[in-house]
């Protein structure tokens, strides 16, 4: 198993751009999540998923959207970006809702 | 609501000493609580869990963690810290909130290990 694989490692976006960052998981977990880590802060919740279909907003859900089409995808938009989107990302699986996550290995984004 | 408190952004041991970072949580229904390691440009593993069958959890690398419910505690410990030991270490809670399992994390220790 590959496990939770992000794509890209890292990019830079000019304000205002749009993006999609790519979270695949090939554990056939239902649960799925959207990070962002800024240094001091510890993670929080942008989205979250139960299930293909089924999204929901978290903490932090302004300036992205999310679908979960398959169980297996679940990828994040930023439409219009702002320098306070300057973070890194982690996507998150879990199979149930008292087992742990299973973290990617984020994404660097830089907005400038 | 529930919350997670990790007291220290950072922490220095001497390589061999005893490890002990320190959590603190909230929540109004019985919890899971996770210690996760981050090393650097990584994302986050699992350390150990709780998950009420037992209140001293043991988890990878010597590290374990005692579940005191009066103390509303986590700590995370190892006896004998290694050079390896060196990362940020988060600990978060789970409990059912709204109809799905909502996860906390604390804002991490860094720990450092001095040779």
């Amino acid at each position: 198993n590959a496990g939770v694989t992000q794509t890209p490692k890292f990019r830079i976006l000019k304000i205002g751009q749009s993006m999609t960052l790519q979270c695949t998981q090939d554990m056939n977990h239902n649960y799925m999540y959207w990070y962002r880590q800024d240094p001091g802060m510890g993670l929080k919740l942008i989205y979250y998923s139960v299930g293909a279909g089924i999204t929901d907003k978290g903490e932090v859900p302004n300036g992205y959207n999310v679908s979960r089409s398959t169980t297996e995808d679940f990828p994040l938009r930023l439409e219009l970006a702002a320098p306070s989107q300057t973070s890194v990302y982690f996507c998150a699986s879990t199979k149930g809702t008292t087992n742990e996550q299973y973290f990617g290995p984020g994404t660097r984004l830089t907005v400038t | 609501a529930q919350s997670v408190t990790q007291l220290g952004s950072h922490v220095s041991v001497s390589e061999g000493a005893l490890v002990l970072l320190r959590c603190n949580y909230s929540s109004s229904v019985p919890p899971y609580l996770f210690w996760y390691v981050q090393y650097p440009n990584q994302g986050l593993q699992l350390l150990l869990k709780y998950t009420s069958a037992a209140t001293l959890v043991k988890g990878i690398n010597g590290f374990e963690a005692e579940f005191k419910k009066s103390e509303t505690s986590f700590h995370l410990t190892k006896p004998s810290a290694h050079m390896s030991d060196a990362a940020e270490y988060f600990c978060a809670v789970s409990a059912s909130s709204g109809g799905y399992q909502k996860v906390t994390f604390g804002t991490g220790t860094k720990l450092q290990v001095i040779p």
